[in-house]
């Protein structure tokens, strides 16, 4: 079965710039989401459509996809982007549902 | 503003049924596919079923196919689950969600509820 594979940890200082990556073998023709989730919290996405960010996220966040990896960039994260953040693409074998990496648990500090 | 409140969890015996409920408000649900997603205690995110936004199309992920039902009626605004079989490795906090269709065709997720949990033990 297709496999998003992510990261389990990354650690960065507040105003560092966080990146957490996510590689996946459809990625060159799925584009790739992301979702933070909050200790408590339902997830909330960040970027779609790889590079995309809903409106209400801060522009710190951004994403980008090249080849078989995509990967989401915090610049100057802060110590409230402390969370867990997964990626998301489409299913390979098939068009419908998806599949969700296994996590980065972020740590700003 | 897009809402989704889920219902229906509970605790529940092996090899019982359970039936979860979501009710969408804040956009005209009809337009829109809907997911059903879970995270097991302490564990990551797994997507477990997708309707269309008619109802003709519905797809499982493999660990629940067979056991599992998705529906959804909406003239209530309201998706389904319906959860046969059930087994102590479905136990997990459900979240209903919105179904993003991309501009490549695919399906992915965008507003997500607050979940509810179902808990499979004897």
């Amino acid at each position: 079965s297709y496999e998003l594979t992510q990261p389990p940890s990354v650690s960065v200082s507040p105003g560092q710039t966080a990146r957490i990556t996510c590689s996946g073998d459809a990625l060159p023709k799925k584009y790739a989401y992301w979702y933070q989730q909050k200790s408590g919290q339902a997830p909330v996405l960040v970027i779609y459509e790889d590079s995309k960010r809903p409106s209400g996220i801060p522009e710190r966040f951004s994403g980008s996809s090249s080849g078989t990896m995509a990967t989401l960039t915090i610049s100057g994260a802060q110590v409230e982007d402390e969370s867990d953040y997964y990626c998301y693409s489409a299913d390979s074998s098939v068009n419908h549902g998806g599949v969700f990496g296994g996590g980065t648990k972020l740590t700003v500090l | 503003q897009v809402q989704l409140v889920e219902s229906g969890g509970g605790v529940v015996q092996p090899g019982r049924s359970l039936r979860l409920s979501c009710a969408a408000s804040g956009f005209t649900f009809s337009n829109y596919g809907m997911h059903w997603v879970r995270q097991a205690p302490g564990k990551g995110l797994e997507w477990v079923a997708i309707i269309w936004y008619d109802g003709s199309n519905k797809y499982y992920a493999d660990s629940v196919k067979g056991r599992f039902t998705i529906s959804r009626d909406n003239s209530k605004n309201t998706v389904y689950l319906q959860m046969d079989s059930l087994r102590a490795e479905d136990t997990a906090l459900y979240y209903c969600a919105r179904d993003y269709y991309d501009s490549r065709g695919h399906q992915a997720v965008d507003y997500w509820g607050q979940g509810t949990l179902v808990t499979v033990s004897s």
